[in-house]
């Protein structure tokens, strides 16, 4: 089983679609969870970070965590066309190497 | 305050020579991490480090690759006798001292010919 699973997609909405993304993990420890967003032939960038539990909203994205049930999730309103990306979960211990998960294709279509 | 910064960006070596990766920190961070990426496919670690010292390097293979961060100067990833299947895009990310976040750099896209 590894460490962290997500769905690689892909994933086609429509323009102004609600988007949900997720990953499942299976260390408990984990402290520190991030969504990143990686364009073709770009490096990732980091779009969101929760320490521990928790939501966090920034703008038409919101993170959400539950360590009860080792899951995490990515929320994006109002989706645009510019959001087509691959999204990557990653995960870690206090000042330790990321995990990632596989990411996720999202294709958004006017 | 400018990001990670890699260079070169894209690099061509012939099979057997050697592929030398640097990678500069965002200012203040004191730690430095090394991805590989294979086309379609996610993040692989490879090793962490901070200045003058190894923390992980257990997704490092055993031969011809090694890494250091010196006390002055960018991190360097070293590939000795490059090999096809090593043509990948190499990512660096930087993160502050005691804090789990990561910030990437736009890659080192390697090509062995």
């Amino acid at each position: 089983q590894k460490e962290v699973e997500q769905d690689p997609g892909p994933l086609s909405v429509p323009e102004g679609a609600i988007v949900s993304l997720n990953c499942t993990y299976s260390n408990s420890a984990f402290q520190y969870f991030m969504w990143y967003r990686q364009y073709s032939r770009k490096g990732p960038e980091l779009l969101m970070y929760t320490y521990s539990s928790g939501n966090k909203e920034d703008g038409r994205f919101t993170a959400q965590v539950d360590k009860s049930s080792k899951y995490i999730s990515l929320f994006i309103r109002d989706s645009q066309p510019s959001d087509s990306a691959t999204y990557l979960c990653a995960m870690n211990l206090q000042a330790d190497k990321l995990i990632f998960g596989t990411g996720t294709r999202l294709q958004v279509f006017p | 305050n400018a990001g990670v910064m890699q260079n070169p960006r894209h690099l061509v070596r012939r099979r057997g020579q050697e592929a030398r990766l640097r990678c500069s920190p965002m200012k203040g961070h004191s730690h430095v991490y090394w991805y590989r990426q294979l086309p379609e496919e996610g993040l692989k670690f490879m090793v962490y480090l901070q200045k003058e010292n190894i923390i992980d390097e257990s997704g490092m293979p055993k031969e011809r690759f090694s890494a250091e961060f010196p006390k002055e100067g960018p991190s360097i990833l070293r590939i000795q006798q490059v090999v096809r299947g090593d043509s990948a895009a190499y990512f660096c990310a930087s993160s502050p001292p005691g804090q789990g976040l990561a910030f990437f750099g736009q890659g080192t896209r390697l090509t062995v010919v």
